[in-house]
């Protein structure tokens, strides 16, 4: 049973619109949520996160929105650039106490045209 | 900045045999996690240690698989008689002690092929 979906496995946008990536959930424990961005041949890099307790962060060009009553995060890039290019994983962490266990989406792959 | 290592960057095995990744977090983290990644999936929880204790195990983690973490500092993940399904990318992370805010640091991982 997946406890973190991301239902779309890719997106693509034009440079300069807006991208928005989607994610559900089914754990009502967890403590944070974020997103991570990976790039072949590296590991996923941190871009954002959430506390439960927020319903959005804001950094720079990235947004990420969270509504609890649906279980539903979302991350808007805007503007979106070429070098967005990447997959982006929904993460969640805190369920039920476990400290070190991230429970990852299967990540969207997102293209940005020129 | 040094940030995390890990070694080799690829494997290439045959099955049965035992291969051994290595992970140097980054050096003032506490916290060192392994993950791994198959094709079309995101990473799953492996395991997890505070400094040198081993504080969480997944149910993914089979008895043929051990990881150590002896002095608090590198970690090794060791899998014994390779299977084909252990083919995947094992990613290590690692994080500072405090809120656990789920921010880790992952290094490029270890790819294991098992023909």
């Amino acid at each position: 049973d997946q406890q973190v979906k991301q239902n779309s496995p890719s997106l693509s946008v034009q440079e300069g619109r807006i991208s928005i990536l989607n994610c559900d959930y089914t754990n009502s424990m967890f403590d944070y949520f974020l997103w991570y961005k990976k790039y072949p041949a590296e590991g996923p890099t941190f871009l954002i996160s959430i506390s439960s307790i927020k319903d959005k962060n804001e950094d720079g060009r990235f947004t990420v929105f969270l509504n609890k009553s649906a279980k539903h995060l979302s991350l808007h890039i805007v503007p979106s650039q070429p070098g967005d290019s990447a997959v982006y994983f929904c993460a969640a962490s805190g369920s039920g106490g476990s400290q070190g266990n991230l429970i990852f989406g299967k990540g969207t792959k997102l293209s940005v045209k020129p | 900045d040094t940030g995390v290592s890990q070694n080799p960057r690829h494997k290439i095995t045959k099955r049965g045999q035992n291969v051994t990744f290595r992970c140097d977090p980054i050096s003032e983290h506490n916290r060192l996690y392994w993950y791994r990644q198959t094709l079309g999936q995101g990473p799953e929880f492996l395991t997890y240690f505070q400094n040198e204790a081993q504080l969480e195990k997944s149910r993914l983690l089979s008895d043929r698989f051990s990881a150590e973490r002896p002095k608090g500092s590198f970690s090794t993940l060791e899998i014994q008689r390779t299977e084909q399904g252990d083919s995947a990318m094992y990613l290590c992370a690692s994080s500072r002690q405090g809120p656990d805010t789920g921010e880790l640091f992952f290094g490029e991982g270890s790819r294991l092929t098992v023909l």
